[in-house]
């Protein structure tokens, strides 16, 4: 059983920096497991922002960053604005065509 | 642009059956895969099924190994999810979502989702 660990919350300031990160259970995290991060607000589907580990999806701004931090996958919003307070969780590719989301963070700007 | 639709949900029994189904547009379906992902009231999203481009390859979390079936028709651009058995665990917004431009890459384009709602 693949448990991904992600920190439940997090709060920034605005224009602030925050990383958020993404872990294994048992093992390491690296780019071999392409880390995908996903942003969601209450009430609405999931919008991709992140995938490969550091690729930003379409229409992404570029406060938003991914990379492999020792042994975890993470997630960094540099200048954090109001409209990034949200929840936002990782998910792990674990190979024979299986994905595990993480645990998930809530993140405020405050 | 790049739209997905899910349609089928709705209010079942106890260890009956539903067909989910995802119609899309925008892009070419037979070109990628595709993956149903749920959420529970008040969790997290959890990966359910993911299927491959043409349909040769299916995965399921085990959790629902054995009741659920994913498959695609791609001549009508639309993915299914076959749920049996259905349990009161089983209930929640079911999303489909595009698969990246490999499938290990993860879902990128998301539908709204559809409710499922398991109860006697």
């Amino acid at each position: 059983q693949t448990v991904v660990t992600q920190e439940p919350s997090f709060s920034v300031s605005p224009g602030g920096t925050v990383t958020l990160t993404c872990g294994l259970s048992s093992g390491s995290v690296s780019t071999t497991y392409y880390p995908s991060w996903y942003q969601q607000t209450p009430g609405q589907a999931p919008r991709t922002l992140m995938y490969n580990t550091d690729t930003r999806s379409s229409g992404v701004p570029d406060r938003f960053s991914g990379s492999i931090l020792g042994n975890k996958a993470a997630l960094t919003i540099t200048g954090a604005q109001a409209d990034d307070e949200s929840d936002y969780y990782c998910v792990l590719y674990v190979g024979s065509g299986i994905f595990v989301f993480g645990t998930g963070t809530k993140v405020t700007v405050l | 642009e790049v739209q997905l639709l899910e349609s089928g949900g709705g209010l079942v029994q106890p260890g009956g059956s539903l067909r989910l189904s995802c119609t899309v547009s925008g892009f070419t379906f037979s070109s990628h895969g595709m993956n149903w992902v749920r959420q529970a009231p008040g969790k997290g999203p959890e990966w359910v099924s993911g299927i491959s481009n043409s349909g040769g390859g299916t995965y399921y979390a085990d959790s629902v190994k054995g009741r659920f079936t994913i498959s695609r028709d791609n001549s009508k651009n639309t993915l299914y999810l076959q749920m049996n058995s259905l349990r009161a665990e089983d209930a929640a917004v079911y999303y489909c979502a595009q698969s990246g431009y490999h499938y290990y890459y993860g879902m990128d384009v998301w539908g709204p989702g559809t409710t499922v709602t398991v109860s006697s």
